[in-house]
């Protein structure tokens, strides 16, 4: 089993519409769960981060956490062609500096 | 806030040549991580610096991989004798100090090798 696991898509989403990212950990001890988005060719870009179980807002991205079910994802709302690229989602654990990502799911945007 | 700088972004070169990257953190930020990406892939973790000191290294960095980060600041990775499997986006990230700070990603350095 992968430490960190997200459906590589690609997942296509109308204009407008809301996309669903899903990311699963396998270790219990994760303590933090990153969003970054990554453009093709491009370097990954700090999207959202959340530590607590809930929901966490900023603007139109939602990021939501559930430790019991190790289950973290990201809601994009009026999704833009702008917002086609791959997601990534990342873990790490209590006093462990790195990064597990898992290999991230394409997101297109359907004009 | 100029952001992560990598430098150079793209590297070429033949097999079994030595080859030298480098990283300039965010200036307030004293983690610096150096991670490979390959296609398809999400980035690997091949190690960390708190300030000067190497906190923790993969089992990915073979002894022909090496990092340094002599005053706190800038970090070099050097990839000694080059294999084609070497082939790939080499990542710099920092952060801040504090525990679990969100990495902040430069924009790499791309190695590909003939």
């Amino acid at each position: 089993q992968k430490e960190v696991e997200q459906n590589s898509g690609p997942l296509s989403v109308p204009e407008g519409a809301i996309a669903s990212l899903n990311c699963t950990y396998s270790d219990r001890g994760s303590q933090s769960f990153f969003w970054y988005r990554q453009y093709s060719g491009k370097s990954p870009e700090l999207i959202m981060f959340i530590y607590s179980n809930g929901d966490k807002e900023d603007g139109r991205f939602t990021a939501q956490l559930n430790k019991a079910s190790q289950y973290v994802s990201l809601l994009i709302r009026d999704s833009q062609p702008s917002d086609s690229a791959t997601y990534l989602c990342a873990v790490n654990n209590f006093g462990n500096e790195k990064l597990t990502f898992g290999t991230g799911t394409r997101l297109t945007i359907i004009p | 806030d100029t952001g992560v700088s990598q430098n150079p972004r793209h590297k070429i070169t033949k097999r079994g040549q030595n080859v030298t990257f480098r990283c300039d953190p965010i200036s307030e930020h004293n983690r610096l991580y150096w991670y490979r990406q390959t296609l398809g892939q999400g980035p690997e973790f091949l190690t960390y610096f708190q300030n000067e000191a190497q906190l923790e290294k993969s089992r990915l960095l073979s002894d022909r991989f090496s990092a340094e980060r002599p005053k706190g600041s800038f970090s070099t990775l050097e990839i000694q004798r080059t294999e084609q499997g070497d082939s790939a986006m080499y990542l710099c990230a920092s952060s801040l100090g504090s525990v679990n700070q969100p990495q902040h990603f430069g924009d790499g350095t791309r190695l590909s090798i003939l």
